[in-house]
C-alpha cells in the first residue's frame, strides 16, 4: 500500500481564492482525520470520519472551512475564501477503528498571501 | 483549551545520553496514550503506545511511562542516536470511536 496519499503536496495562492486539498486513505481503513499544524497548538484536529460520515467537526475554524468524503478512498478539505492565518501544514490521516494508531500523510503545505 | 500539553519546545541531548520527552493532559477520561515522531517534510509516524490500565510500555530503545495520578507521562529513549532528532507529539484519546488530540510538540535535538 501506498500509505495516505496527499495533494497538493505545497500550494500557495492569494488572499481570497478557495483552496482544495484531497486526499486519499489506506485501503480498508474506515476512519479519516483533518489535522492542521500551528507552531502555537501543534496538531490541531479538525473533523474527522467514521465509515464516510463526518462525526465531529468542532475543530473547524469557521464556516470558510468544510470536509466532504463522499466514498471510502477520497476526501476533500476546502477553505473558502482563504485567508492568510490559513497558512499551515495541513495533514490527513487514517485508521482502522477510530482513534487507534494513525497513519498520516505528507501533508499540504499551504501559504496565503 | 489544549487538554493535551508539551510544556518544552525543544530538547537538547548528547549522543549516548538518555532523552526525556515530557507531555501532561487534563481529561482523566483518557483510555490510551501515543508519542508520534515527525521528521521535516513529513508526516508523523506511530512510535509508541500505552493503554491507561498501564504504568510502562518498552519497545527497544523507547519507553513510556505513564503516572495516571498526576496526568503525565513520559517518554524515555536510550541510548539517544542522531537519528532521533525529530519532532515528537505525545497523544490521547478518550475512547477508541472518539478523536486523538495532539499536544503541541517537543523538538528533539541529538548531537554527536
Amino acid at each position: 500500500d501506498a500509505g495516505v496519499i496527499q495533494s497538493p503536496r505545497h500550494e500557495v495562492t492569494e488572499m481570497g481564492q478557495e483552496v482544495t486539498l484531497r486526499c486519499k486513505p489506506i485501503s480498508g481503513h474506515n476512519s479519516l482525520f483533518w489535522y492542521r499544524q500551528t507552531m502555537m497548538r501543534g496538531l490541531e484536529l479538525l473533523i474527522y470520519f467514521n465509515n464516510n460520515v463526518p462525526i465531529d467537526d468542532s475543530g473547524m475554524p469557521e464556516d470558510r472551512f468544510s470536509a466532504k468524503m463522499p466514498n471510502a478512498s477520497f476526501s476533500t478539505l476546502k477553505i473558502q475564501p482563504s485567508e492568510p492565518r490559513d497558512s499551515a501544514v495541513y495533514f490527513c490521516a487514517s485508521s482502522l477503528g477510530g482513534a487507534n494508531v494513525l497513519t498520516f500523510g505528507a501533508g499540504s503545505r499551504l501559504t496565503v498571501l | 483549551d489544549q487538554q493535551v500539553k508539551q510544556n518544552s519546545p525543544s530538547l537538547s541531548v548528547q549522543e549516548g545520553r538518555i532523552s526525556i520527552l515530557n507531555c501532561d493532559y487534563t481529561n482523566s477520561m483518557f483510555d490510551y496514550f501515543l508519542w508520534y515522531k515527525k521528521y521535516p517534510a513529513e508526516g508523523p509516524t506511530f512510535l509508541i503506545s500505552i493503554s491507561s490500565i498501564k504504568d510502562k510500555n518498552e519497545d527497544g530503545r523507547f519507553t513510556v511511562f505513564l503516572n495516571k495520578s498526576a496526568k503525565h507521562l513520559s517518554l524515555h529513549i536510550v541510548p539517544s542516536q542522531p537519528g532521533d532528532s525529530a519532532v515528537y507529539f505525545c497523544a490521547a484519546r478518550r475512547n477508541q470511536g472518539g478523536k486523538l488530540i495532539f499536544g503541541q510538540g517537543t523538538e528533539l535535538s541529538v548531537k554527536p
